[in-house]
């Protein structure tokens, strides 16, 4: 079982909504990611937070936030969406972000459809 | 700037058959190279993580190998399983990328019974 969960599993909402995914890893450690995963294209890095720092932001529009209160808990705010912003949102953690040694563990992700 | 391929998009076979994936990179300027595998419903999890100085890596049935100056790794499934069925992705650490694995698109794989 992953030590890293989110919530909610599935969400559908108008392009005029605020929601907010949320994510937390039980595994103590100092990094966390936010992907996007579209059909048949390769994962796409969205931002990473190092020690609760954002390190990268790889130029996501600003109707996608990032909140990250501690290194357990990180949050994507979502307002204003695109439906070619429905997608799968996998969260990810690792010992720190600039490691070569270590592999990131990956929650179920969140299925997100924008009507 | 690196990119990832992976062929073919998907693969199925019968139960008991060896396999190999293929994961092709330009850049062979990697700290390492990774195998993920993706379940229906699920998240990602770490396979196989190979170091740039390596040649393979191997675990129960499965066996990954790295040639860096050609940009090939293979992921070897050896006596497959229906229980093998999924989404396998490789993934590399690039020198340039600032730590961010790059990602090829996944080959899906079904074990018929």
């Amino acid at each position: 079982e992953t030590g890293v969960t989110q919530t909610p599993r599935h969400l559908v909402m108008g392009m005029t909504n605020k929601k907010s995914l949320k994510c937390e890893q039980h595994l103590g450690h100092n990094a966390m990611y936010w992907y996007k995963q579209s059909a048949k294209k390769p994962l796409e890095l969205m931002f990473v937070y190092n020690f609760k720092e954002q390190t990268e932001n790889n130029s996501v529009p600003s109707r996608f936030s990032p909140e990250c209160p501690n290194s357990s808990h990180l949050f994507l705010h979502l307002h204003t969406l695109q439906p070619e912003d429905s997608a799968l949102y996998l969260c990810a953690s690792s010992a720190t972000a600039r490691t070569i040694q270590e592999t990131q563990y990956f929650g179920p992700g969140t299925r997100l459809l924008v009507l | 700037k690196q990119e990832v391929t992976q062929i073919p998009a998907a693969l199925s076979v019968p139960e008991g058959e060896n396999l190999v994936l293929n994961c092709s990179f330009t850049d062979s300027a990697i700290y390492n190279l990774q195998w993920f595998r993706q379940d229906p419903g699920k998240g990602l999890t770490s396979l196989l993580l190979i170091q740039s100085s390596q040649r393979e890596q191997t675990s129960g049935r499965l066996n990954a190998s790295l040639d860096k100056s050609s940009g090939r790794s293979t992921l070897y499934i050896a006596a497959s399983q229906p229980g093998d069925s999924a989404t396998y992705l490789c993934a590399v650490l690039t020198m340039d990328s600032n730590y961010q694995l790059i990602w090829g698109a996944g080959t899906k794989l079904i074990i018929k019974p």
